[in-house]
């Protein structure tokens, strides 16, 4: 079975400020791929970031950057100089060799201007 | 990547009926998925739907509650049936792109049951 922890509920910010979201994971797939996903309050999901389990390379995309580390199975994201429109709930997430994705229980960032 | 065209975008039902929900998808994909976000809650799997067969249903969820419809490789319907407020939720269908190992999201039906 698979499992996705992320234990931050919510996290306020002020605008400008750096944001990390923690994400932890089991699995005992050797392949397996990791997401994050955005939700807006419209309620519609965005997809953000993937990353496979043989690729450990952390990059930096625009304001987005990911800390990808198989030893301590964790997959956290940042936002850099964050936005009033980065208030939204962030999911995380991993899908296996049976190509389901299982979410974490979602983390609500408020960027208060 | 795939578009998922998803409808209704939101309904208000009474207890007791059905709602069907429909996935167009622009380009042909081996899999689909249905999922529940209950208010204030994470995404939950009910079930993947299957071409040409019974779809495969999560644990806690039944066919006779949400019967699924795939009838070919870019069509897919979820029936949430005899509603209760507590099906009161978010419905989202997705697909997964074999060849991007990436998953589109339709844009949600936000059901009220009342």
């Amino acid at each position: 079975a698979q499992k996705v922890t992320q234990a931050q509920t919510e996290i306020s910010v002020v605008e400008k400020e750096d944001v990390t979201l923690d994400c932890v994971y089991e699995t005992r797939d050797t392949t397996y791929y990791l997401f994050w996903y955005k939700q807006p309050p419209s309620g519609e999901l965005v997809f953000l970031i993937r990353r496979n389990s043989f690729d450990e390379q952390n990059e930096i995309s625009g304001r987005y950057s990911w800390n990808f580390q198989k030893s301590t199975s964790s997959f956290n994201f940042t936002i850099t100089a964050s936005q009033v429109v980065d208030s939204a709930v962030y999911f995380c997430a991993l899908s296996g060799n049976d190509y389901k994705l299982s979410f974490g229980a979602g983390t609500t960032v408020t960027v208060r201007a | 990547s795939a578009v998922i065209s998803q409808k209704p975008s939101r309904d208000i039902c009474q207890r007791g009926t059905s709602l069907t929900i429909q996935c167009q998808v622009d380009s042909q994909v081996t899999m689909m998925f249905w999922y529940r976000q209950q208010p204030g809650q994470s995404l939950t799997l009910i079930a993947t739907a299957n071409q040409g067969s019974e779809a495969t249903y999560e644990s806690g969820f039944v066919i006779d509650k949400f019967p699924i419809s795939r009838p070919n490789l870019t069509f897919s319907t979820l029936t949430v049936s005899n509603m209760s407020p507590e099906d009161s939720s978010i419905y989202l269908c997705s697909d997964r792109v074999v060849d991007d190992y990436g998953y589109t999201f339709g844009s949600g039906t936000r059901l009220t049951v009342v």
